[in-house]
C-alpha cells in the first residue's frame, strides 16, 4: 500500500488561506468517505483536525475545513495563524480494511 | 480522563524481538478497536496494525505483515505489539491510538531503536 501523495510543503502569510491536497486511488481515498487529517507539532502526538472528509471534532477551530473530490481530498486552513505552523497528515481507510497515511505536508507561516 | 501510556521501547539489536505495551484508562476499553501507528524519526506517520474490540480481528500494514503481532487483554485494559526479527527500518516512535473520528486519543509514544 503506497502512501497517499501530499505536497512536501505549503506556506502562507498570516490571515491567508492555504489548501493541502491528498491524492490516493480508487482503493482508498476514492472508495470511502473515511479521510482524516492530523496536525502534528514537533515532539508531540498527532492531533485530529478533520474526520470523515469534513467533520470537525469538538474544540477544533472552524478555520479548518475538509473536502473530497474523486481520489483527492483537501484540507483548507483559512485565516492562517502562527500556531498553525506544523506538519499535516491525511489518512484514509482502504479496501483491504487497513489504513494509509499521506507523506505529510509542512505548513510554514511566513 | 482518557489516557494511553506506551512502554517497552528501547535499544535493541537487529534480529531480536520486542513487545510493546499500552496501558489504557478513562474509557470502556473493551468497546473500542485499537491501533498502533509508528513514526520514523524526522519522517512521516505509518499505520501499522488494528485489532477489533474483542481481539478476534486483526489487520496489518503489508510492510510489517508476518513480523508484527497485535494483541490485547481486555481484563487488564492492555494493548500489545510484538515485533519479531527487528530490522533497522523498524526504528520509530510507536503510538497506540483509538484512531477514531468521534473518539480520537493517542499516547505519548515509545521509542524503539534498532541498531547493531
Amino acid at each position: 500500500q503506497s502512501a497517499l501523495t501530499q505536497p512536501a510543503s505549503v506556506s502562507g502569510s498570516p490571515g491567508q488561506s492555504i489548501t493541502i491536497s491528498c491524492t490516493g486511488t480508487g482503493s482508498d481515498v476514492g472508495a470511502y468517505d473515511y479521510v482524516s487529517w492530523y496536525q502534528q507539532h514537533p515532539g508531540k502526538a498527532p492531533k485530529l483536525m478533520i474526520s470523515d472528509v469534513s467533520k470537525r471534532p469538538s474544540g477544533v477551530s472552524n478555520r479548518f475545513s475538509g473536502s473530497k473530490s474523486g481520489n483527492t481530498a483537501s484540507l483548507t486552513i483559512s485565516g492562517l495563524q502562527a500556531e498553525d505552523e506544523a506538519d499535516y497528515y491525511c489518512t484514509s481507510y482502504t479496501r483491504r480494511s487497513t489504513y494509509v497515511f499521506g507523506i505529510g505536508t509542512k505548513v510554514t507561516v511566513l | 480522563q482518557v489516557q494511553l501510556v506506551e512502554s517497552g521501547g528501547g535499544a535493541v539489536q537487529p534480529g531480536r524481538s520486542l513487545r510493546l505495551s499500552c496501558a489504557a484508562s478513562g474509557f470502556t476499553f473493551s468497546s473500542l478497536a485499537l491501533h498502533w501507528v509508528r513514526q520514523t524519526p524526522g519522517a512521516g506517520l505509518e499505520w501499522v496494525a488494528r485489532i477489533s474490540n474483542d481481539g478476534f480481528n486483526k489487520y496489518y500494514a503489508e510492510s510489517v505483515k508476518g513480523r508484527l503481532t497485535i494483541s490485547r487483554d481486555n481484563s487488564k485494559k492492555m494493548l500489545y505489539l510484538q515485533i519479531d526479527d527487528l530490522r533497522v527500518e523498524d526504528t520509530a516512535v510507536y503510538y497506540c491510538s483509538t484512531f477514531r473520528g468521534d473518539f480520537d486519543h493517542w499516547g505519548q509514544g515509545t521509542l524503539v531503536t534498532v541498531s547493531s
